[in-house]
């Protein structure tokens, strides 16, 4: 594809459900990144995989987050137990560089989720 | 086309030392600005974020300015630690909600 794809662009759900975020990176992109951005906030890092190493998921708030990437592939970011607090836009970029580079990220279109 | 540059792109100092780095910007349209800093094969870590309303944010040992007007932004380490010691990232959002990434200041706190 042309860029980053997240999808739903949307999500509205209740609080306690749980919910699952997908983002498509860039082909051939071996780092990914989620990150979310509260209202009138600035974007907070959750995880970071690089190829097949393990993830660095020291931004991840709580045990109720988790994601997955399955090699160079997609990823899934899921949310359980949703909290009102939970409520941001969910932002997945991805480079063609490990972290330690400084490559540009290239971000996708987000996900706004609402916890009602 | 918004363009963020970072200078230094490597620093080595002394531990205790005081020291600066700066990011210019070339649009001055832009929503905030952010410092990272970024451990080897690690993620991002927000430092600091200021709004464009905003001239200065202050986190520790850590402050930020903001000069919109001219484009320029410093992060100000005080008291350097070899802990201090990473790749230091500014970003601007722009009127997209992008964000554009300068290339980064490599920091070498020397014990």
């Amino acid at each position: 594809g042309a860029g980053v794809s997240q999808s739903p662009s949307n999500k509205v759900t209740e609080k306690g459900k749980d919910v699952e975020l997908r983002c498509d990176p860039i082909s051939g992109h071996t780092a990914l990144y989620w990150y979310r951005q509260r209202l009138g906030q600035g974007l907070e890092f959750l995880i970071y995989f690089q190829g097949n190493s393990a993830p660095d998921k020291s931004g991840l708030p709580s045990d109720r987050f988790s994601a997955e990437r399955t090699g160079e592939s997609v990823s899934t970011l899921t949310i359980q137990r949703t909290q009102q607090e939970d409520s941001a836009v969910y932002l997945c970029a991805s480079s063609s560089l490990p972290a330690g580079g400084t490559d540009t990220q290239y971000f996708g279109p987000g996900t706004r989720l609402t916890v009602l | 086309k918004q363009e963020v540059t970072q200078i230094p792109a490597a620093l080595s100092v002394p531990e205790g030392e005081n020291l600066v780095l700066n990011c210019s910007f070339t649009d001055s349209a832009i929503y905030n600005l952010q410092w990272f800093r970024q451990d080897p094969g690690k993620g991002l870590t927000s430092l600091l974020l200021i709004q464009s309303s905003q001239r200065e944010q202050t986190s520790g040992r850590l402050n930020a300015s903001l000069d919109k007007s001219s484009g320029r932004s410093t992060l100000y380490i005080a008291a350097s630690q070899p802990g201090d010691s990473a790749t230091y990232l500014c970003a601007v959002m722009d009127s997209n909600y992008q964000l554009i990434w300068g290339a980064g200041t490599k920091l070498i706190i020397k014990p």
